[in-house]
């Protein structure tokens, strides 16, 4: 049992360049997320999937596109990376029921990302 | 803007001392949450306390939830070093049929000295 896998674990870009981070459950869960995580900010929602087919914005969508290529896979896009996209990313998924119990998310390892 | 605020900030106690953390939130929820982060690592889902409950136990850890007061805390009784990380709440104001989505607050990091 994997989890959440995220890949790369470390990138350095260059301005302007863009890229994509990958992440994949094996926990058949139904809903994903991307969080980035900065020094003193916590964790903010970037863009999530409540199912397979949906995507939706969060709270610090701007820069970022998503892909939800299937149930297994989340993906997050960089079109033309920004300094202030420097951070580090989480791919996270949870079960998504329509009864109790609730569920609590379980998260990947993370992406570290320098863009200079 | 974060929903949660932590409090304190950071924490150093000896082991086998208690730990407390707060966490107050601005909204109404549906559940509230507590995640640990160790250093470099992604965060590992600790606790779930849903809105109509007022305290919660698992192992060393008892959570309790003031909706009135919109509060919650964080109690890990009888701390060793590898309790040693970042703690995080997390609040999820969505009905469960609706798509949860967390938000998190700033975090408390915890040292616990041998």
């Amino acid at each position: 049992n994997a989890g959440v896998t995220q890949t790369p674990k470390f990138q350095v870009l260059k301005t302007g360049q863009s890229m994509t981070l990958q992440c994949a459950q094996d926990m058949n869960h139904n809903s994903m997320y991307w969080y980035r995580q900065d020094p003193g900010m916590g964790l903010r929602l970037i863009y999530y999937s409540a199912s397979e087919g949906t995507t939706d914005k969060g709270e610090v969508p701007n820069g970022y596109n998503v892909s939800r290529l299937n149930k297994r896979e989340f993906s997050l896009r960089l079109e033309s990376a920004a300094p202030s996209q420097t951070s580090v990313y989480f791919c996270a998924s949870r079960k998504q029921m329509n009864n109790l119990p609730f569920y609590g998310y379980t998260f990947g390892s993370g992406t570290r990302l320098t863009v200079v | 803007s974060q929903q949660g605020e932590e409090d304190p900030q950071a924490l150093s106690i000896q082991e086998g001392e208690n730990a407390t953390m707060n966490c107050s939130y601005k909204t109404s929820i549906n559940n509230l949450q507590w995640y640990r982060q160790n250093s470099g690592r992604g965060l590992v889902h600790l606790i779930l306390i849903r809105s109509n409950e007022r305290e919660k136990h698992s192992g060393r850890l008892r959570v309790t939830l003031d909706t009135s007061k919109k509060s919650s805390s964080l109690l890990i009784t009888a701390s060793r070093a590898a309790d040693t990380a970042s703690y995080f709440c997390a609040t999820d104001g969505r009905e469960e049929t609706s798509g949860s989505r967390l938000t998190f607050g700033e975090g408390t990091q915890l040292t616990v000295n041998p």
